[in-house]
């Protein structure tokens, strides 16, 4: 159990409407990370917050939005979902921004649209 | 941009002997941290070992250590008295710093399989 807990585990919801992710980081980790895993695209980083704020965004679509909170669990929006957003969904957190920070992963977010 | 290379997407190790999984990466950056991460059927992503960039010693965790060629770019896992629990997906990874932030960039995989 890498302390990083992600719900819901599975969701199957249908094209076009939007879905919220939601992540608890460990305890006294600052920052916040999302990735996604898909077949075709690999595992792909969305987006960084630490302590609140965004610091650093990947090859995250604009229908997708994320944010994160003063107590620090973080959520991730995905709207006007597509076939293509089908994919496990990662939450990862770390102590803070130095390099050389351990990312640990939650068990993910499976995410299957119909 | 940085990259990492996987060249293996598939591999097979009978139980108790040793495999090694190659790693590539380009980068220009000269401080660095790499990682090799498991992915059990389970999905899970679970962190095997890093290595820091400046560091010359090889990282090792009990059964698994690492073959870190900084020149050449290369970092290779090596697992040793291989058990069914290791049949997973591994992913290398590279980690870089921007100002104020950090990201992990992966390779595509390698699925290793442990044949009893």
């Amino acid at each position: 159990d890498s302390g990083v807990t992600q719900t819901p585990k599975h969701l199957i919801t249908a094209t076009g409407q939007r879905v919220t992710l939601r992540c608890s980081p460990r305890s006294g980790d600052l920052s916040v990370y999302w990735y996604q895993q898909s077949l075709d695209q690999g595992l792909q980083f969305l987006i960084h917050y630490y302590n609140g704020e965004e610091r650093a965004k990947g090859n995250i679509l604009e229908r997708f939005s994320a944010q994160q909170f003063p107590d620090l669990h973080s959520e991730l929006n995905l709207s006007s979902l597509e076939l293509g957003d089908s994919a496990l969904y990662f939450c990862a957190s770390s102590v803070g921004t130095g390099i050389g920070n351990t990312i640990y992963f939650g068990e993910g977010s499976w995410l299957t649209v119909v | 941009a940085q990259t990492v290379t996987q060249s293996q997407p598939e591999m097979s190790v009978q139980e108790a002997e040793t495999v090694t999984l190659s790693c590539t990466y380009d980068t220009s950056e000269s401080n660095y941290y790499l990682f090799w991460y498991k992915q059990p059927p389970s999905r899970q992503m679970i962190l095997v070992i890093r290595q820091e960039a400046y560091k010359q010693q090889n990282a090792t965790e009990n059964r698994f250590s690492v073959n870190f060629q900084k020149a050449a770019k290369s970092f290779s896992l090596k697992i040793s008295d291989s058990q069914l629990g290791d049949t997973a997906m591994y992913f290398c990874a590279f980690m870089k710093t921007q100002t104020g932030a950090n990201n992990l960039f992966f390779g595509t995989g390698t699925r290793l399989t442990v044949i009893p």
